[in-house]
């Protein structure tokens, strides 16, 4: 079964430090991972895609790394501000006939506090 | 703004009353996907549609549900005799279909309650 696992599934940090968000997968044949932030209330944004060869890929403080033999997935994100403050969903697309299908974690809810 | 959007972005209702909700993608993709998101969960598939054509349909979208994209641009989201465990965000996200290096953006969702 296709499946997702993100931890923590919360965290709270002071402003200003770092947190690595981690993620899971059980998914055939795999295709690409992606890292989503989730404002309250707002539509997902996509903040990184990686595909099976690539090992790290950054997006301003936001640097994703995924290692496909152990089908682990990691965010870090530095310097945290406020802003940061948002669910992080780890979504793996899956290969399925001509389509791609999308396998999404429960996300990981992260507050940084002034 | 990712550039799709959505209407409404709240609804309240009535157990049993039908709620319709609309989803307009960026104009050039091909591709409308509708996810339902409760709290503390991640998005999951209901349907999608590439053009007007309806490819796949979740084991989530009982027959109470139906979804049209009648001239392939946006797209409606029907729940008929809705019930309390019917109360979830509503997202709409579409794509241009590029194979692996497709990128689904999402509309800001609709939040239905349903008293």
């Amino acid at each position: 079964k296709n499946q997702v696992e993100q931890s923590p599934q919360s965290l709270i940090i002071l402003e200003g430090k770092n947190c690595t968000l981690q993620c899971n997968y059980t998914v055939s044949p795999f295709s690409n991972l992606r890292w989503y932030k989730q404002d309250t209330g707002r539509g997902p944004v996509s903040l990184t895609i990686m595909t099976f060869s690539e090992n790290t890929k950054s997006n301003g403080r936001y640097t994703a790394t995924l290692d496909a033999d152990t089908k682990q997935s990691s965010l870090h994100i530095t310097a945290s501000q406020l802003s940061d403050s948002a669910s992080y969903i780890c979504v793996v697309s899956a290969r399925k006939d001509s389509s791609y299908k999308l396998i999404f974690g429960s996300g990981t809810r992260l507050l940084v506090r002034p | 703004d990712t550039g799709v959007s959505q209407d409404p972005r709240h609804k309240i209702t009535k157990r049993g009353q039908n709620v319709t909700f609309r989803c307009d993608p960026i104009s050039e993709h091909n591709r409308l996907y509708w996810y339902r998101q409760t709290l503390g969960q991640g998005p999951e598939f209901l349907t999608y549609f590439q053009n007007e054509a309806q490819l796949e349909k979740s084991r989530l979208l009982s027959d109470r549900f139906s979804a049209e994209r009648p001239k392939g641009s946006f797209s409606t989201l029907e729940i008929q005799r809705t019930e309390q465990g019917d109360s979830a965000m509503y997202l709409c996200a579409s794509s241009l279909a590029l194979g692996a290096g497709e990128t689904q953006y999402f509309g800001p969702g609709t939040r239905l309650l349903v008293l």
